[in-house]
């Protein structure tokens, strides 16, 4: 058990580009979050994987978001036209999916938009 | 919809000193409460939960008891070490539009002098 990995650890882009990040969680854990995170703020819910299906998505923060789980193993998140504004940490969590879960965090993926 | 309310930080404090860190929070329904720790350099962490009314959650000196009655969920530790300096999020998980999604307050940073 290597814990949740995300890759890349940084990303550095000009605004308007698209952006692609992944997350590999725990290996039997059959949820997958995605939280934003900016400095000095707790980690915002984007979005919420039950194996492959996502099962809440209302959160992404515009239709520039998006996130697949194709085999409900790893995930991808993707940020199409990136604007400064989107510049944050990107949070994977993991967790078993009990009723009262405890969530498995990685280090982020810190995106900066120039 | 679901909120948690942290106190402003940063608590700066000196070894040994007793800490309170306040937590309220917004649900429906009966959540359950987390908080979780995230240390310098290092991913978020669960340092302790509540699933119920009066529960108590403890773990490496820090406690914090479900109250319902006041909707509150506050951290305490007796007897803080330097090594305790981090940021300290208080967290639930509620329904919320059918889904279990789990919401953060904004953390609380914790800074332990000797």
């Amino acid at each position: 058990d290597t814990g949740v990995s995300q890759n890349p650890r940084h990303k550095i882009t000009k605004r308007g580009q698209n952006v692609t990040f992944r997350c590999d969680p725990i290996s039997e854990h059959n949820r997958l979050y995605w939280y934003r995170q900016t400095l000095g703020q707790g980690p915002e819910f984007l979005t919420y994987f039950q194996n492959e299906a996502q099962l809440e998505k209302s959160r992404l923060l515009s239709d520039r978001f998006s996130a697949e789980r194709p085999k409900g193993s790893f995930s991808t998140l993707e940020i199409q036209r990136t604007e400064q504004g989107d510049s944050a940490m990107y949070l994977c969590a993991s967790s078993e999916g009990s009723l009262n879960e405890k969530l498995f965090f990685g280090s982020g993926t810190q995106l900066s938009v120039l | 919809g679901d909120s948690v309310t942290q106190m402003e930080g940063p608590v700066t404090l000196s070894e040994e000193a007793f800490l309170t860190i306040n937590c309220t929070y917004t649900a429906t329904g009966y959540p359950s409460l987390f908080w979780y720790v995230q240390y310098p350099g290092e991913g978020l962490q669960l340092l302790l939960k509540a699933t119920k009314a009066d529960d108590k959650g403890s773990n490496k000196g820090f406690e914090a008891t479900y109250r319902k009655e006041t909707t509150s969920f506050h951290l305490e530790k007796g007897s803080v070490q330097v090594s305790d300096s981090a940021v300290y999020f208080c967290a639930l998980r509620g329904l919320s539009g059918g889904s279990y999604i789990p919401t953060f307050g904004r953390g609380t940073s914790l800074i332990v002098h000797p």
